[in-house]
């Protein structure tokens, strides 16, 4: 079946710092790939997305690009903020309006 | 534009007891998804409602059960509580066709005593 594994955390970093955040999956086909961030407190937001191989998402200083030959989807930002931190989840869709399978989070601390 | 809401925030509840938990999908949306989600865990997928019809399904037993309303809002059911049933229930809305992004609500978090 399909599913996604993320690194383990959780993971401190100081204000701008580099961020990468392992995401590799399985799946049959060609899955979407998501990562969604959860805010304390918040229900899932989309951070971005990517529909297909070698296409970058990107939002909000945040980029994935979708890896077929690695099958992975990593996130990367330049320089965190204190603002940056919450729980990161990625995601995979194989099929039309199918379900989301996510990865099990990661939980990003920046400190000042 | 609101977007997707769900209620109660909170519920406390008893082991055998049954709860009922609303969604009301974003504006437009046709199609609501369900997930679970366990303290320290990735959402799981309990089910997904379309045209009032449960068109895909988890690994969840038949003590979830839902219902679509002509509105396209949605309830899940829960039937003879267990400890493990303690968590964030997420509700996700789309437009059918899968090519638009799911958006979730903020949850209702369920503990069961």
């Amino acid at each position: 079946g399909n599913s996604v594994t993320q690194m383990e955390g959780p993971v401190t970093l100081s204000e701008e710092a580099f961020l990468t955040i392992n995401c590799t999956y399985t799946a049959t086909g060609y899955p979407s790939l998501f990562w969604y961030v959860q805010y304390p407190g918040e229900g899932l937001q989309l951070l971005l997305k990517a529909t297909k191989a070698d296409d970058k998402g990107s939002n909000k200083g945040f980029e994935a690009t979708y890896r077929k030959e690695t099958t992975s989807f990593h996130l990367e930002k330049g320089s965190v903020q204190v603002s940056d931190s919450a729980v990161y989840f990625c995601a995979l869709r194989a099929g039309a309006n199918s379900k989301l399978t996510f990865g099990k989070g990661i939980t990003l601390s920046v400190r000042p | 534009d609101a977007g997707v809401t769900q209620s109660p925030t909170h519920l406390i509840k008893t082991r055998g007891q049954q709860v009922t938990l609303r969604c009301s999908p974003k504006s437009g949306h046709d199609t609501v998804s369900w997930y679970q989600q366990a303290l320290g865990q990735g959402p799981q997928f309990i089910f997904q409602y379309y045209e009032e019809e449960e068109r895909q399904r988890g690994n969840f037993p038949d003590r979830f059960s839902g219902h679509q309303f002509p509105n396209y809002s949605s309830e899940l059911n829960v039937n003879a509580l267990l400890l493990g049933d303690s968590a964030l229930y997420l509700c996700a809305s789309t437009l059918e066709g899968g090519a638009e992004t799911q958006y979730f609500g903020p949850g209702t978090r369920l503990l069961v005593l």
